[in-house]
């Protein structure tokens, strides 16, 4: 039960687009259209932010998109605003019904 | 709305149990199956268990199997984890999470946090 590779962080500045990957196996991200992604401030519980790979939640802005591609996923924050910095992570279902996260992406707002 | 309340956290003795419990409201609790999922301090997220929606069906990660047992009262819309045999590498915030959609965690709870140490 592998975790899924996250860049350790990245960096924008406002107004500019930005994207994070998310790299797994054939297993999880490559064989199920179950990706989602979360967004978490510090000392503050994880924010569902997109599900299913490219779908989001009511209540969460456009700016923020999904997309798969083969075993590696990505979101996609357009329009970059200070209060989008925060830890973001990825999640999969893999086979043998368990459920793999990334190791987590710090997002730094320029 | 949604609400998700984790209690039961504390300072524990390696090799000692501890129950941790997640009270549900804001939706129809045995609809839906559920997620433990921890946080090591300054570390990502890491998940545990999850139950099915009637607690029949259960899956945990591997370096919690024999160890954990995650179970649920749907009479009384709580959530449940008894882990016995603790050790230092369970020190974590635990946080319960409602499974949406392919087990995505569409709400959480605020976290509940177990350190296990001598």
């Amino acid at each position: 039960q592998s975790a899924l590779t996250q860049p350790a962080s990245v960096s924008g500045s406002p107004g500019q687009s930005i994207s994070i990957s998310c790299t797994g196996t054939s297993s999880d991200v490559g064989d199920y259209n179950f990706v989602s992604w979360y967004q978490q401030l510090p000392g503050k519980a994880p924010k569902l932010m997109i599900y299913d790979v490219s779908n989001r939640p009511s209540g969460v802005s456009n700016r923020f998109s999904g997309s798969k591609s083969g075993n590696t996923a990505s979101l996609t924050i357009s329009g970059l605003q200070a209060e989008d910095e925060a830890d973001f992570y990825c999640s999969s279902y893999a086979r043998n019904s368990t459920l793999l996260f990334g190791g987590g992406t710090k997002l730094t707002v320029l | 709305q949604v609400q998700l309340v984790e209690s039961g956290g504390g300072v524990v003795l390696p090799g000692r149990s501890l129950r941790l419990s997640c009270a549900a409201s804001g939706f129809t609790f045995s609809n839906y199956a559920m997620h433990w999922v921890r946080q090591a301090p300054g570390r990502g997220l890491e998940w545990v268990a999850i139950v099915s929606y009637d607690g029949r069906h259960k899956y945990y990660q591997d370096s919690v199997k024999g160890r954990f047992t995650i179970s649920r009262d749907n009479s009384k819309n709580t959530l449940y984890v008894q882990m016995n045999s603790l050790r230092a590498e369970d020190t974590a915030v635990y946080y319960c999470a409602r499974a949406g959609s392919g087990w995505t965690g569409d709400y959480w709870g605020q976290g509940t946090l177990v350190t296990v140490s001598s």
